[in-house]
């Protein structure tokens, strides 16, 4: 199986500032990487698909990178809504797998 | 719009069985893939299956393969997860979602707001 490792655990951030989240794959996945955000007591929500196409309705603050084995996440202002826990998944082959996820929360 | 509602979960005990389904709207269902994914309390999110548009093909995480069954009914827009030889750390919230491709595997695009299972005697 696929192993996808998420750093940093967790983060702590201002309103307005800039966040970047990592996730590595333990071989490689192309792009077949996704971003998920959670906020507690829902269900995730995708924000990213194919490592950097944003999924319709998702405020283009958010933005994702890499291919490979190597992938990003960035929220370029963060709002007060986008404190949450973020999740990496990847969909290469199955089973598919997702990353031990991200909290970031305010500073 | 897309709207996916789960059911089913309840209290269970250890080494017994217990069928979820999930009723999809909004879409055409037997057009997508469907996903079942889970959420331990406190913990992440842990992919557990995926079934074809037609029913035809299925794929499961290691934790489950052999003990769960993922099924699906078109004409009743119904996917449905039967999990048998429950254990207590099956315990979650169980998530059905809808796959982002038509025709084909690919990512859990729409997300129910999940059923919870707790196994325990």
């Amino acid at each position: 199986d696929i192993q996808l490792t998420q750093s940093p655990s967790s983060l702590s951030a201002s309103v307005g500032g800039r966040v970047t989240i990592s996730c590595r794959a333990s071989q490689t996945i192309t792009t077949f990487l996704n971003w998920y955000q959670q906020k507690p007591g829902q269900a995730p929500k995708l924000l990213i698909y194919a490592a950097s196409h944003l999924q319709s309705g998702v405020p283009s603050r958010f933005s994702g990178n890499g291919s490979g084995t190597d992938f990003t996440l960035a929220i370029s202002s963060l709002q007060p809504e986008d404190f949450a826990t973020y999740y990496c998944q990847q969909s290469f082959n199955t089973p598919q797998t997702f990353g031990p996820g991200t909290k970031v929360d305010i500073k | 719009q897309v709207q996916l509602v789960e059911s089913g979960g309840g209290v269970v005990q250890p080494g017994r069985s217990l069928r979820l389904s999930c009723a999809a709207s909004g879409f055409t269902f037997g057009h997508y893939a469907m996903h079942w994914v889970r959420q331990a309390p406190g913990k992440g999110l842990e992919w557990l299956a995926i079934i074809s548009f037609d029913g035809n093909s299925e794929f499961f995480a290691d934790s489950v393969r052999g003990r769960f069954t993922i099924s699906r009914d078109n004409p009743k827009s119904t996917v449905f997860l039967q999990m048998n030889s429950l254990r207590a750390d099956d315990t979650a919230v169980y998530y059905c979602a809808r796959d982002l491709n038509r025709y084909a595997f690919g990512n859990p695009e729409y997300w129910g707001q999940g059923t919870l299972v707790t196994v325990a005697s």
